[in-house]
């Protein structure tokens, strides 16, 4: 079964701080992707990244940035010089292959809470 | 930009209720899913549909049915409301296919509480 473990419930930092949200993942699947989403208090959910799992690159955009390794099935997730308008839930997620014709179910983390604070 | 609009953000009802919640999309993505949201547990599937008139089951699917009589509109039916489905219900869509990993557009979700 799939599996996708954030471990940090909560994690308070001040503006400034650099702060790596971790997320590992659990899967028999050779083919999937992983998905990281934001969740503003204002509740809507907003995609961030998708990696596939044959793209180990590191990926940078603007102040965020994503660390994929495939030898720990981590995916951990930073954002430098953090901004209180970055406070929101954080959540990873794993894409499964699905055998019905429509596919790509996701399997989320729990989410970690980030509080940036002045 | 893909717009996913359920029809309420917050919704109260009664125990034993007939429950509905609507949710449109304007992309024209196959594949259109409800979650639910309950502190400590992230988002759980509910059901999800490939195409139309075409349902599968998610993790959570008891006390829940869906109807997708229509491409860009799926509906959550909560057949008899009761307290334990009180909860942030989350509707997404993406392209669909299989081996096509496109990534899910949400919401903004309906707050409901069942009395």
């Amino acid at each position: 079964a799939q599996k996708v473990t954030q471990a940090q419930t909560e994690i308070s930092v001040v503006e400034k701080e650099d702060v790596t949200l971790d997320c590992v993942y659990e899967t028999r699947d050779t083919t999937y992707y992983l998905f990281w989403y934001k969740q503003p208090p204002s509740g809507e959910l907003v995609f961030l990244i998708r990696r596939n799992s044959f793209d180990e690159q590191n990926e940078i955009s603007g102040r965020y940035s994503w660390n994929f390794q495939k030898s720990t099935s981590s995916f951990n997730f930073t954002i430098t010089a953090s901004q209180v308008v970055d406070s929101a839930v954080y959540f990873c997620a794993l894409s499964e292959a699905g055998v019905t014709g429509g596919g790509n179910k996701l399997t989320f983390g729990t989410g970690t809470q980030l509080k940036v604070e002045l | 930009d893909v717009k996913v609009t359920q029809s309420s953000r917050y919704l109260v009802k009664r125990t034993g209720e007939k429950v509905f919640l609507e949710c449109v999309q304007d992309m024209d993505h196959e594949n259109m899913f409800w979650y639910r949201q309950d502190p400590g547990l992230g988002l759980r599937l509910i059901y999800f549909s490939y195409d139309v008139k075409m349902k599968e089951k998610g993790d959570i699917p008891e006390g829940y049915s869906v109807s997708r009589e229509k491409k860009e509109r799926f509906s959550l039916i909560l057949e008899s409301a009761s307290t334990n489905q009180t909860s942030m219900y989350l509707c997404a869509s993406s392209w669909g296919g299989t081996g096509i990993f496109g990534a899910q557009h949400f919401g903004d979700g309906t707050r409901l509480s069942i009395l």
